[in-house]
């Protein structure tokens, strides 16, 4: 079974400031996808960027920017220029590359933005 | 496409009382899932269907939860009877192999 761990309950960062929020993961497969979602306090679980495991090449959108260190099974969410709609809890999430397609998440991050 | 809706978006109802919560996944997923979220056990998986078709419903707690999807337009998670335990919030996606996953917004579940 999969098992995706993030270790900080709870961060705080200064507005414009950067911020990189961590996970790990464990699995005994090569195929693969890792996934960031955002939850603002309206719940709404949100995508926020995806990672395919066969990529080496590190997943960008806009502000948000992930490290993939798939040997270490690393996968840390960086958040750039921060800003103050960006305070959410953020989950990171795998999902094997064939059968099921269900997201496996880790407990999530609890993000402040300071103003 | 107005996305995954579920209804209602609370509901709080008496211990004992049977509750249904129902999911309008996006036409053309070809899979349902129904996920649990609470403080404690963080968001956890209960049931997913494919084409339909029940696939996996190892995370479903106990017999006092069912699932259905009659029709790919429709799914329903009913708890009879409710315990104050299952109070959180439960969340519906569909998915497709191009699009990915998609949330609806959610219900909150309140068993007093």
């Amino acid at each position: 079974a999969q098992t995706v761990t993030q270790s900080q309950p709870e961060m705080s960062v200064q507005e414009a400031e950067t911020v990189t929020l961590s996970c790990t993961y464990d699995t005994s497969e090569n195929n693969y996808y890792l996934f960031w979602y955002k939850q603002p306090p309206s719940r709404q679980m949100i995508l926020v960027i995806r990672q395919e495991a066969y990529k080496q090449q590190n997943a960008t959108e806009n502000r948000f920017s992930v490290n993939f260190q798939k040997a270490a099974k690393s996968f840390s969410l960086k958040i750039s220029d921060s800003q103050l709609g960006d305070t959410a809890m953020y989950f990171c999430a795998f999902m094997l590359g064939a059968g099921s397609y269900q997201l496996t998440f880790g407990k999530g991050t609890k993000l402040s933005v300071i103003p | 496409d107005a996305g995954v809706i579920q209804s209602p978006r609370h509901e709080v109802t008496e211990m004992g009382q049977e509750v249904t919560l129902r999911c309008k996944p996006i036409s053309g997923h070809n899979s349902l899932f129904w996920y649990r979220q609470t403080m404690m056990r963080g968001l956890e998986l209960l049931i997913y269907f494919n084409n339909n078709v029940p696939i996996d419903d190892s995370g479903m707690p106990e017999d006092r939860f069912s699932a259905k999807m009659p029709n790919a337009s429709f799914s329903t998670l009913k708890i009879q009877p409710s315990e104050p335990r299952d109070s959180a919030v439960y969340f519906c996606a569909s998915n497709d192999r191009l699009h990915g996953y998609t949330f609806g917004s959610g219900t909150r579940l309140t068993v007093v």
